[in-house]
């Protein structure tokens, strides 16, 4: 069983357009997050979602907003797709009462034209 | 406020020599450490990690790191690496206090040469 899956795993599309990515874990973690890796694999946290409380990076521009329909998703929604969005997002869940160790999801990569 | 930083940002090294991979963090709070790593094209995993306790900490794969708290230092070792151990390795502290804060460092890029 896949403990952090990611869909979908490539995402190809043009500049302007509306995205989601969608998040699972099945670990039963309470926490969640949002990571985007840009070309020079430097790995920059976008949010973390821990009993329905939301913590936002403050750079992240607001085009991106979480959603979490209950504990075990975490979905990433893009507007108006800019060039620069083009990255490897990966989400990632943790265990707060077990010292946080993230369990990340094999990453979506995704290509703005 | 917490940051993280690795101090190189690539390692070149030969089959079966030495490593070390040093990271520097700074935080106001307590914080658990960890070391993940990132092979290509797929995702971060668990390497080792510092909660508490010996601050000598043995991973998976023969990795093993020491935290300093003088020194604000957590340095990864290997004693004896292999062309497999070819991958990005990042740093990173999760603060203590605050559920989902965490901070990663930019990565240090490990290459084994035969």
């Amino acid at each position: 069983d896949t403990a952090v899956s990611q869909t979908p795993k490539y995402l190809v599309t043009q500049m302007g357009n509306d995205k989601s990515i969608k998040c699972e874990q099945n670990l039963g973690h309470d926490t969640m997050y949002w990571y985007k890796q840009d070309s020079k694999k430097f790995l920059k946290i976008m949010f973390s979602y821990n009993n329905k409380e939301l913590i936002i990076n403050e750079t992240v521009p607001n085009r991106f907003s979480p959603k979490s329909p209950d504990k075990a998703h975490l979905n990433l929604h893009i507007n108006s797709l800019e060039l620069g969005d083009s990255a490897v997002y990966f989400c990632a869940s943790s265990q707060e009462s077990t010292g946080r160790e993230q369990f990340f999801g094999p990453g979506t990569r995704l290509t703005v034209l | 406020a917490q940051s993280v930083t690795q101090l190189d940002s690539q390692v070149p090294v030969f089959e079966e020599a030495p490593v070390e991979l040093r990271c520097n963090y700074s935080s106001s709070v307590s914080v658990y450490l960890f070391w993940y790593v990132q092979y290509p094209n797929q995702g971060l995993q668990l390497l080792l990690k510092y909660l508490s306790g010996s601050t000598l900490v043995k991973g998976i794969n023969g990795f093993e790191a020491e935290f300093n708290k003088s020194q604000t230092s957590f340095h990864l070792r290997k004693p004896s690496v292999h062309i497999s151990d070819t991958a990005e390795y990042f740093c990173a502290v999760s603060d203590l206090v605050y559920a989902g804060k965490s901070t990663f460092g930019d990565g240090t890029t490990l290459t084994v040469k035969p």
